[in-house]
């Protein structure tokens, strides 16, 4: 079965300075997707970004990245300039690909990472 | 717009009580649905999920149980709450299986407390 793990449950960052979450993952398959999903105090689920396993290239939205290591299964989150408003859970997720017959696609989720910013 | 609507926000409820909680979508036709369960401390644990009307998939066996009477509509139910059933709910909702899958859309989530 497919394994998600957030080593770190706690994580501070200063505001302006970056931080990395770290995230692995554990799979037979060679294709699916990896997420980044924050949760702030208001407990909604957010997306932050996303990864498909044949892309190479490292998925990037404004402040955030991700470095991605197939091999190593491994899926890390850079967050840039961090800003107080990026206070919150962090979950990483990862999903098969849908198919008929087979894998609904689920998500499966690690423990996640709390980040607090410091002002 | 795709939306979805999850209720109610918070309940509380005595040991042995039912429990119904509802999650419905708009703007999408035939999505797969899904019930999770966060606990603190150990992240989302999926419950349910459901690739069409009256196709409920169980994850974990317990005291709930889950139905789809209509195709944008999911229900959690209980028929008698366990102080173990405390925790945040939360609905969501992904496109159907067309071979390439994207992240699921959450609702805000129900914090149950059974006292």
């Amino acid at each position: 079965a497919q394994t998600v793990t957030q080593s770190q449950p706690e994580m501070s960052v200063q505001e302006a300075e970056t931080v990395t979450l770290s995230c692995t993952y554990d799979t037979s398959e060679s294709d699916y997707y990896l997420f980044w999903y924050k949760q702030p105090p208001s407990r909604q689920m957010i997306l932050v970004i996303r990864q498909e396993a044949y892309k190479q290239q490292n998925a990037t939205e404004n402040r955030f990245s991700v470095n991605f290591q197939k091999a190593a299964k491994s899926f890390s989150l850079k967050i840039s300039d961090s800003q107080l408003g990026d206070a919150a859970m962090y979950f990483c997720a990862y999903r098969e690909t849908m198919n008929y017959g087979g894998s609904q696609g689920n998500l499966i989720f690690g423990k996640g990472t709390k980040l607090s910013v410091k002002p | 717009s795709q939306t979805i609507h999850q209720w109610p926000a918070t309940l509380v409820q005595p040991v042995g009580s039912p429990l119904s909680l509802e999650c419905t979508v708009e703007g999408t036709s035939n999505p797969n649905l899904y019930w999770y369960r966060q606990a603190a401390g150990r992240g989302l644990q999926l419950l349910f999920y459901s690739v069409g009307i009256g196709q409920i998939s169980s994850e974990v066996p317990q005291n709930l149980s889950a139905s789809r009477p209509q195709d944008r509509q999911f229900i959690l139910s209980s028929k008698k709450l366990l102080l173990s059933d405390s925790g945040f709910y939360l609905c969501a909702w992904s496109v159907p299986p067309t071979g390439r899958s994207t992240e699921a859309f959450f609702g805000q989530g129900t914090r149950l407390t059974v006292v």
